[in-house]
């Protein structure tokens, strides 16, 4: 079956670097990428919509420059968190989408900013 | 707009026991999928079933179980003899069928199975 790969399961970094959060379709081309936050106890909010080659679109309220997301190749989208500060401490997750295939989420993203 | 409302946000219940999850559901779209994921403590989504709007026909797949009302826009889960194991919150989501667009989310409901 379909599967994504999210990389790295756990991050802890300190405020004012920038994190790099890999999501990868090991076995299908994802022609769409969706990009989620989750803060604790709380559902699935969705930061932007990415498609291969194209640039993504951000929902209302997310900062573009500060989540930066990359969908190059159709196995492949990262969401860089720049200059992270502790609000930016969540749960991050990830869900490609192919062809034939629905919705696989990555296993997600833990990032911590002390 | 999608709206996914669970309006369940925390239930017990003891083990064996039956548990009903329910889900009410808002679109303008004539056409789409619901969806039930399960996110046990390890923070990753379980995808447990997804169904056509379409579909009414009520889906059992062992201790699971889903009742597709499209009259009253609900799609509840039933849970038979509860486990342990079972303990997760549990999101149930809507897209379109074009699935260009996303998932929208409920806000889950944590279920605790209390041995």
């Amino acid at each position: 079956g379909a599967v994504v790969s999210q990389h790295p399961s756990r991050v802890i970094c300190k405020s004012g670097t920038s994190v790099k959060i890999e999501c990868r379709s090991l076995d299908f081309q994802a022609t769409t990428m969706f990009w989620y936050r989750q803060f604790p106890k709380k559902s699935l909010m969705l930061m932007a919509t990415s498609n291969e080659g194209s640039k993504a679109t951000y929902e209302q309220g997310v900062e573009k420059d500060k989540f930066l997301i990359n969908h190059a190749s159709l196995t492949l989208s990262t969401l860089t968190v720049t200059s992270a500060h502790p609000e930016d401490s969540s749960f991050y997750i990830c869900s490609a989408r192919g062809r034939y295939y629905g919705y696989t989420f990555g296993s997600g993203t833990r990032l911590t900013v002390v | 707009a999608q709206k996914v409302t669970q309006a369940q946000t925390e239930i017990s219940v003891v083990e064996k026991e039956d548990v009903t999850l329910d889900c009410v559901y808002e679109t303008r779209d004539t056409t789409y999928y619901l969806f039930w994921y399960k996110q046990p403590p390890s923070g990753e989504l379980v995808f447990l079933i997804r169904r056509n709007s379409f579909d009414e026909q009520n889906e059992i797949s062992g201790r699971y179980s889903w009742n597709f009302q499209k009259s009253t826009s609900s799609f509840n889960f039933t849970i038979t003899a509860s486990q342990v194991v079972d303990s997760a919150v549990y999101f149930c989501a809507l897209s379109d069928q074009t699935g260009a667009n996303n998932l929208f989310f409920g806000t889950g409901t944590r279920l605790t199975v209390i041995p």
